[in-house]
């Protein structure tokens, strides 16, 4: 167990749907990282928060949103959704400044299912 | 912007034989360097990472890496796998300094027969 908790864990929807996925990192971890793991693009970094601030963006789509509120868990919106979105989505943390900063650690992830 | 190449896509082993997998990364610079491995239905964990010194790393459950920087090479070795290795290995690459995000390689499915 990493620490990192996601939910939900399975979600499955409708083409045309907005959902919300949650993640609450490690404790005293300030960074969020949003990966998207498919078949065929592999794991894709979406977006990074750090405390509460957009840090780094990735393939993050425009239907896609985040954001990291304060007491430091966030959010990965996703609308409009397309059969293509069907993917495993990661949630990562880190620890704060230093070498340790570059060192992520996973949640189980949601496995969102579009049909 | 920096890439990850797994080379293996998916690599076939029996028991006890030993494992090599590739990882080569697009440009240099100061990076740091990590393995994770998925087993299946659940999430990556860490298994070895190397920021700086010597350039043989080892994990856990008895990997190790070697960085060549020449090579801009990574690459995952075990001598011995076993049955419980079975899982997905990805190789990631950071570019220390700035804000730059974890890049990954698209992975190397790992079976161990009996």
């Amino acid at each position: 167990d990493s620490g990192v908790t996601q939910t939900p864990k399975h979600l499955i929807t409708a083409t045309g749907q907005r959902v919300t996925l949650r993640c609450s990192p490690r404790s005293g971890d300030l960074s969020v990282y949003w990966y998207q793991q498919s078949l065929d693009q592999g794991l894709q970094f979406l977006i990074q928060y750090y405390n509460g601030e957009e840090r780094a963006k990735g393939n993050i789509l425009e239907r896609f949103s985040a954001q990291q509120f304060p007491d430091l868990h966030s959010e990965l919106n996703l609308s409009s959704l397309e059969l293509g979105d069907s993917a495993l989505y990661f949630c990562a943390s880190s620890p704060p400044g230093g070498q340790t900063y570059n060192e992520q650690f996973f949640g189980p992830g949601t496995r969102l299912t579009v049909l | 912007a920096q890439s990850v190449s797994q080379h293996n896509h998916h690599v076939i082993l029996s028991e006890a034989a030993s494992l090599e997998l590739g990882c080569n990364y697009s440009y240099g610079g100061t990076v740091n360097l990590f393995w994770y491995v998925q087993y299946p239905g659940q999430h990556l964990q860490l298994l070895l990472k190397y920021f700086s010194g010597d350039p043989l790393v080892k994990g856990i459950k008895g990997f190790e890496a070697e960085f060549i920087k020449s090579k801009f090479s990574f690459n995952l070795r075990k001598p011995s796998v076993q049955w419980s290795d079975t899982a997905e290995y990805f190789c990631a690459v950071r570019d220390r300094g700035g804000n730059t995000p974890l890049v990954f390689g698209k992975g190397t499915r790992l079976s161990v027969i009996a």
